[in-house]
């Protein structure tokens, strides 16, 4: 079965700090792996997509088939970026599209 | 297009009694998913639509639940005889599926109290 794990329920930094949120994944298949954010009072809306390969708002993410990771990266954390993000997949080798995904990682940049 | 809208936002209902949501997905998306969300956890999925045709049910959607699209644009999903467990937020996202593109756009969500 497909699984997504994030590790971290909460992540609290400074602003200016690096941050990295953690994201694995279990499936024996070829995986798109997608990052989703929410921002307070917001819907959820699409932060990045492995296959693209760009960096919005400054976060990357790599996928390390070896690791089964996906995990969000950026340099300097920015109050702005305080909310809840979440990993989730899709299986490549199904048209369906459907997505699961991890329990959310909040994350709080300090001031 | 104000992007993917969900009625109503808000639903405070008794155990027992039914319940009926509504999505409008952006225009001429032709897929359209359920998902639900319990406090603390991701979105689960519970179903989809590729224009009319109902193409996967989660094992999560019991036979309680029932969703239609029946012009392949709005959706509504019921919930017959609801739980104290259905208590959730229920979200709606659609998407126009081309060139093994999916990008999934979320709705607001509709949020369920069974008291």
């Amino acid at each position: 079965a497909q699984r997504v794990t994030q590790p971290e329920k909460l992540l609290s930094v400074f602003k200016g700090a690096p941050v990295e949120l953690k994201c694995n994944y279990s499936y024996s298949g070829s995986p798109e792996l997608f990052w989703y954010v929410q921002y307070s009072r917001q819907r959820l809306q699409l932060l990045l997509r492995h296959i693209s390969r760009e960096s919005i708002k400054g976060f990357t993410a790599d996928l390390n088939k070896g690791e089964t990771s996906f995990h969000l990266k950026k340099p300097f954390a920015q109050e702005e970026d305080s909310a809840m993000y979440y990993c989730a997949l899709a299986r490549l080798s199904s048209n369906t599209g459907k997505l699961i995904f991890g329990q959310g990682t909040t994350l709080q940049v300090k001031p | 297009d104000t992007g993917v809208s969900q009625n109503p936002r808000h639903k405070i209902t008794k155990r027992g009694q039914n319940v009926t949501f509504r999505c409008d997905p952006i225009s001429e998306h032709n897929r359209l998913y359920w998902y639900r969300q319990t406090l603390g956890q991701g979105p689960e999925f519970l179903t989809y639509f590729q224009n009319e045709a109902q193409l996967e049910k989660s094992r999560l959607l019991s036979d309680r639940f029932s969703a239609e699209r029946p012009k392949g644009s709005f959706s509504t999903l019921e919930i017959q005889r609801t739980e104290q467990g259905d208590s959730a937020m229920y979200l709606c996202a659609s998407s126009l599926v081309s060139a093994g593109k999916d990008e999934q756009y979320f709705g607001p969500g509709t949020r369920l109290t069974v008291t």
